[in-house]
């Protein structure tokens, strides 16, 4: 079984302020998609495939990544950003989410 | 329009089994798997297993013992039969296509003695 680990668990950023959370896979994988969750919602997809940003997201957000190392960016840090990520591993079963990284408003 | 709609029992006894539907608007099962997501209380995103559009499955590896996964495509439903609960599979309980935007909203369920 493929574990992500996602870094840092939690962290806080000011507005306008670039946020970098990264997603470690105990195996490569071939792509890594990310997740949104805000309180009781369900998960919101922002990136799939590594790079390619969902439908209605803003480029604010960007994924990049190979192999075993894999990141998403915010490139300025908005209110509405606070939310807790996570990353996703559908390269092979059984299929992981990571741990997931609480990102706050500073 | 792709919609995802879980419902089940909200509450349900230790050691007795758990029954979950998912039913799917706007595209097929034969087309598309449809994977179980389960999150408890405070804690991350668990996947739990896939039916594809074959009718194959897979599983997570701790669940597997205990978890099914099933189909009745004429109805456009998925089923989650998942045996002998205990408290900590207390969570909601998601249907999604992963690689995809959708989700349903979620079904709560509680397990308790």
């Amino acid at each position: 079984e493929i574990v992500l680990t996602q870094s840092p668990t939690t962290m806080a950023a000011s507005p306008g302020e670039k946020v970098t959370l990264t997603c470690l896979a105990s195996s490569s994988v071939n792509y890594i998609y990310w997740f949104q969750q805000k309180s009781s919602a369900s998960p919101k997809l922002l990136i799939y495939y590594t790079s390619n940003l969902a439908s209605g997201v803003p480029d604010r957000f960007s994924g990049s990544g190979s192999g075993t190392s894999y990141s998403l960016t915010i490139r300025s840090m908005e209110a509405e950003d606070a939310a807790i990520y996570y990353c996703l591993q559908l390269t092979s079963t059984p299929y992981t989410f990571g741990t997931g990284t609480k990102l706050e408003l500073k | 329009q792709v919609q995802m709609r879980e419902t089940g029992p909200g509450l349900v006894q230790t050691t007795q089994t758990l029954s979950v539907t998912c039913t799917v608007f706007g595209f097929s099962l034969t087309s598309y798997g449809v994977h179980w997501v389960r999150q408890a209380p405070g804690k991350g995103l668990e996947w739990m297993g896939i039916i594809w559009g074959d009718g194959s499955t897979n599983y997570n590896s701790a669940l597997k013992s205990r978890l099914s996964i099933s189909r009745d495509t004429s109805k456009s439903q998925v089923f989650l039969t998942m045996n002998s609960l205990q408290t900590d599979d207390t969570a909601v309980y998601y249907c999604a296509r992963l690689r995809t935007p959708y989700w349903g909203q979620g079904v709560m369920v509680t397990v308790s003695s």
